[in-house]
């Protein structure tokens, strides 16, 4: 089965200050990925997803993420953090082969104003 | 349209005892997933099922048993609850392009 890996457990920083986060998976078959938010005291919601197509997948509230196949990488990228954008974050990887879903242990984002 | 619920909110069991947690989705969805979460581990996938009547094992399933008579509904069993399965429990349900759509989540508490 597949499995990912999410780099940073928590990253701080302040407002307008850039941001990216890593994710690797490993599978060697056909997957769809996704990076989730979860706001807290709430359940995920999807930022982006990518199925195919252009690597460079834009989300809402200005997120960004690029897949990079040879790397097996997903980074989510924003140019400028707000301080409502302080909450955990979730990478995850489907296989279109079982339909198997998994998540990365999670980033905790902590914006300063 | 309420999307994904779940059923109940909140649960406090006492080790070996048994309970059912339920949800229900009404938008259609073939697949369904029961996930817990748990500090620094993200979610974990239990059991997930891709049509009525059919189930899977998911990352770590010992300990629950799930089932779906009915396309809508998906059930998670906990036979004989353990303090390890203090967690919160999340069901999700998924369109045709595997965009999960979460339940709020139940959190379950075993002493």
């Amino acid at each position: 089965a597949q499995s990912v890996s999410q780099h940073n457990h928590h990253v701080i920083l302040s407002e307008a200050a850039s941001l990216e986060l890593g994710c690797n998976y490993s599978y060697g078959g056909t997957v769809n990925l996704f990076w989730y938010v979860q706001y807290p005291g709430q359940h995920l919601q999807l930022l982006l997803k990518y199925f195919s197509g252009d690597p460079l997948v834009k989300g809402i509230k200005g997120f960004e993420a690029e897949f990079i196949k040879s790397k097996f990488s997903f980074n989510l990228r924003k140019p400028s953090v707000q301080w409502s954008d302080t909450a955990e974050y979730f990478c995850a990887v489907i296989s279109l082969n079982n339909n198997d879903m998994r998540f990365g242990a999670g980033t905790r984002l902590t914006v300063k104003p | 349209n309420a999307g994904v619920t779940q059923t109940p909110k909140f649960r406090v069991l006492k080790t070996g005892q048994s309970m059912t947690l339920l949800c229900a989705q009404d938008m259609n969805h073939e697949y369904m997933y029961w996930y817990r979460q748990d500090p620094g581990m993200g979610l974990r996938l239990i059991h997930y099922s891709v049509g009525e009547g059919t189930t899977a094992k998911g990352e770590v399933p010992d300990g629950y048993n799930v089932s779906r008579l009915k396309k809508q509904n998906f059930l998670l069993g906990l036979e004989s609850a353990a303090p390890s399965q203090t967690s919160v429990y999340f069901c999700a349900s998924t369109s045709s392009w595997f965009e999960q759509f979460f339940g709020p989540g139940t959190r379950l508490t075993v002493l």
